[in-house]
């Protein structure tokens, strides 16, 4: 799978979007990029994932560039909640076996 | 209840000494991961069960380290003669049969082990 780089900390203000970039810059072209993350003493919880197209969620939205050697993933309206570390991964998507390789991710502190 | 059960939540033990740990997936999820994540690192993966078998085993780090799922439901991670550096949260996950697999996976809230 793909590796992929992160910051490894942001801030963001309540209420402001929060847009989380990663750089995946030897995707193939069967990965997709997938995005977790981790609140405190919490298991990981997915967010999105996408293959070329812009996806959008209740939670999330993942823009990624048209060469597809990076991404973003913009929370629209930062709550306190959102305080956590988001992951970027990405994999290929078909088979069984979903194994998820994680780096260190970003850790998004959503401020007051 | 509806997610993925782990247990027990904490587990202290001294070193040496011999150690399980119990997930209990989604119903009806036929695949299961182990998970192991030190302080400030992202989670590690260990092992991989379709059913009752153990897919892929490439992240056990060692022999001492062994899990089973004899009826393709719970499943346990057994650590033999742990030691100081077996210490972290173990993480368990789950995930639908390949017809409805988006690649989503549900994790536990983990068992953190300390070996003193």
């Amino acid at each position: 799978d793909a590796k992929t780089t992160q910051p490894p900390s942001m801030d963001c203000a309540e209420g402001r979007a929060a847009n989380l970039p990663c750089n995946h810059s030897t995707i193939s072209g069967n990965e997709y990029v997938y995005w977790y993350r981790q609140i405190h003493s919490q298991g990981p919880q997915y967010i999105i994932h996408g293959l070329k197209n812009n996806e959008t969620n209740e939670m999330a939205s993942l823009i990624i560039t048209e060469d597809r050697k990076s991404s973003t993933l913009i929370l629209p309206h930062a709550t306190l909640r959102d305080t956590a570390v988001y992951y970027c991964i990405v994999r290929v998507r078909g088979g069984s076996n979903y194994k998820l390789t994680f780096g260190k991710g970003t850790l998004l502190t959503v401020n007051p | 209840g509806a997610g993925v059960s782990q247990t027990p939540s904490n587990k202290v033990t001294e070193k040496g000494k011999y150690v399980e740990l119990r997930c209990d997936p989604i119903s009806g999820h036929t695949a299961l991961y182990w998970y192991r994540q030190s302080l400030g690192q992202g989670p590690e993966f260990l092992i991989y069960f379709q059913g009752t078998g153990a897919a892929d085993d490439s992240g056990l780090p060692n022999d001492r380290f062994f899990a089973v799922r004899p009826e393709g439901s719970v499943s346990t991670l057994k650590i033999q003669r742990t030691e100081r550096g077996d210490s972290a949260v173990y993480l368990c996950a789950s995930s639908p049969g390949t017809s409805l697999n988006t690649g989503e996976l549900f994790f536990g809230e983990g068992s953190r082990l300390t070996v003193l």
